[in-house]
């Protein structure tokens, strides 16, 4: 039972222009969204957080945007940098743990 | 560099044996996370521990075992292996709990293949 939910698991925008990359979650007790990026042959790094008592975090070009009553998480990124090229997991935090539960990914390749 | 560094990076073994995976966090975190990547899966929690205490189980096979040594390096026992097994294994560790476990901070991963 897939809890966090990334439905396309690839993405090409030009660079400059705006990435959108989305997640859907099904349990309501989660309490933090995280999005994750990998590079091939290294772990994953943070990028940026979310509460969900928010439904808007910035950072940079990096802007999560979380949708409570859809259950949905949105990451843009902008503008769109080839070395965003990634791939970008999104994550959440059940309430009361500190276990993360992964999205499957979305590999998003940005060219020139 | 995240500073978690796990060995060994690449392992083969064959079915029924069993292997160890190591990780030492950044220095100071004293939570350690282990997670499973399957081919074309996201990260399977598998288990954390918490200044050398087990704090949170996920869906860790009972083959599977793990410990946090004083010294907060953290092994993974992976014992009487399948061919399933084979993926690549990543550790990681916060500072704290609560929201300070959040941002976790990964290693590069150790690739398990089972022939």
């Amino acid at each position: 039972d897939q809890q966090v939910k990334q439905n396309s698991p690839s993405l090409s925008v030009q660079e400059g222009r705006i990435s959108i990359l989305n997640c859907d979650y099904t349990n309501s007790m989660f309490d933090y969204f995280l999005w994750y990026k990998k590079y091939p042959a290294e772990g994953p790094t943070f990028l940026i957080s979310i509460s969900s008592i928010k439904d808007k975090n910035e950072d940079g070009r990096f802007t999560v945007f979380l949708n409570k009553s859809a259950k949905h998480l949105s990451l843009h990124i902008v503008p769109s940098q080839p070395g965003d090229s990634a791939v970008y997991f999104c994550a959440a935090s059940p309430y009361n743990t500190d276990k993360l539960i992964f999205g499957t990914g979305t590999r998003l390749q940005v060219f020139p | 560099d995240s500073g978690v560094t796990q060995t060994p990076k690449h392992l083969i073994t064959a079915t029924g044996q069993r292997v160890t995976l190591r990780c030492s966090p950044r220095s100071g975190d004293l939570s350690v996370y282990w997670y499973q990547q399957s081919l074309d899966q996201g990260l399977q929690f598998l288990i954390q521990y918490y200044n050398g205490e087990e704090r949170a189980k996920g869906n860790i096979l009972e083959r599977f075992s793990a410990q946090q040594f004083p010294d907060l390096h953290s092994e993974l026992n992976l014992s009487s292996l399948e061919l399933g097994d084979s993926a690549l294994y990543f550790c990681a560790s916060s500072g704290g709990l609560g929201i300070e476990s959040y941002e976790q901070y990964f290693g590069p991963g150790t690739r398990l293949t089972v022939t």
